[in-house]
Order: C-alpha cells, then structure tokens, then sequence
C-alpha cells in the first residue's frame, strides 16, 4: 500500500506555540497534500507540494517534502484555537496509480486557548 | 448554489438492502471520488471516475458500484448493504485528478443494522 501513516496520532499545543506533524509513506509520488478535516466535517485542502520540490510556504503554513526519506513534515505556526482540528496527508502518482488518492489516518490536533 | 453536494447526509438501512448514495457537482471538474472514513483507518478510495463513462476501481471497491452518466453525478450504490459497510462517506472532485487539489462534499454518515 502507499498509505501515508502520520505521526504523532494526537497533539495537544497552547494557542501561541507552533505544530508538527509528520507523514511517511511507501512508494513513489507524483505530489503530496495535506488536508485538513474539522470535526463532522468533508476535508479541506491545505497545500500540495510536488516531487520535486522540497519546501512550500502558504501563510503559517510550512510544507516540506523529503523524497529519498519517503516523508513531509506540515508545520503550522502561532497556531491558534480555530486550527483545531484532524490533519491529513495524501499522496498521489506513481506510475501505476496516478489518480488514486491515498490517505493516512491523521493526527489530531488540540490547541488549547 | 456552486459546489459540491452529497445527499442525503444520513441514512440508516438494514442488511441485504440496496442503497444509493448521491453526489453532484458544480465545477464541471473532469475528475469525481468516493472514499469511506472508517475510525483509524483516515479515507480510503473506494472509486473514481475521470469523465463521463470512464470509472475504475480503487483501493476498497468490493460490494460498491458506481456510474457517471454526466459529468456532474457520481452516485454510489451498495448492491446489498453489509454491517462493516457501515461508514462515512466523502465525494470530492478536482480538475485534473491526482495532479491537483480535490474539493469534498460534507459527507453522509449510513449505518447498516
């Protein structure tokens, strides 16, 4: 499977410190996205970063993409009560199965006002 | 109003019986998915479709079926509802598949007694 895995599976973090979350995944990707899912909620993209890129920035949001690890890091800083929520990455490409969508089962995300 | 839209939100059937999950959207995007979200698994891809009449399976298929008739529709239908199809389901789009973000619908939550 190319299942991307998150690690930690929780995070609970004061409003004000920044937050790291980690994916690792199994085979070649053509891109990796992060998404965001509040809860009872559909999931909302964050940001895409490409195979051959290494680092992407969108607001307090940092992306970076380590493909000879096979893993990316989201980090989100000054976070704030509202960025409470589950994250997601998904990886998608490879040679064979270029359109399917691989999730892994999130970290959860606390931030305490 | 634009979008994407999942009907109904919820639903509760019993075994053996046929159900069909709706999904319409408003983008005219090329691409249309189905995944579950099941505890501790995160989504998993259970078909997609890259236009009108062109579906293929994902990583879950087995007991699901799909159409896409119009580029706008993508229904699901269990053929026979099992207790372990018991899930959260999510439709999303996207333009140009695994190569861009995908859009989700609020997802419809069917329990199988």
């Amino acid at each position: 499977s190319q299942q991307g895995e998150e690690d930690p599976q929780a995070l609970s973090i004061q409003e004000g410190e920044n937050a790291t979350m980690n994916c690792s995944y199994k085979t070649s990707i053509n891109n990796l996205q992060w998404y965001r899912q509040n809860s009872g909620r559909g999931l909302v993209h964050l940001i895409l970063i490409r195979s051959n890129e290494r680092e992407k920035h969108s607001g307090r949001l940092r992306v970076t993409l380590d493909t000879s690890k096979k893993s990316s890091s989201l980090l989100i800083t000054a976070s704030r009560a509202a960025d409470t929520a589950s994250y997601f990455c998904a990886t998608a490409g490879g040679l064979y199965n270029f359109n399917k969508f691989y999730f892994g089962s999130g970290t959860k995300l606390n931030v305490k006002p | 109003d634009a979008g994407i839209t999942q009907s109904p939100r919820y639903k509760i059937t019993e075994t053996g019986r046929q159900v069909t999950l709706m999904c319409h959207q408003t983008w005219s995007h090329s691409y249309m998915f189905w995944y579950r979200q099941d505890l501790g698994h995160g989504l998993r891809l259970i078909y997609y479709s890259a236009a009108a009449d062109i579906t293929d399976k994902g990583e879950v298929p087995d007991g699901y079926v799909v159409s896409r008739s119009k580029t706008e529709n993508f229904p699901l239908t269990l053929e026979s509802a099992t207790r372990s199809q018991t899930s959260v389901y999510f439709c999303a789009s996207s333009e140009m598949g695994a190569a861009d973000e995908q859009f989700f619908g609020p997802g419809t939550r069917l329990t199988v007694l």
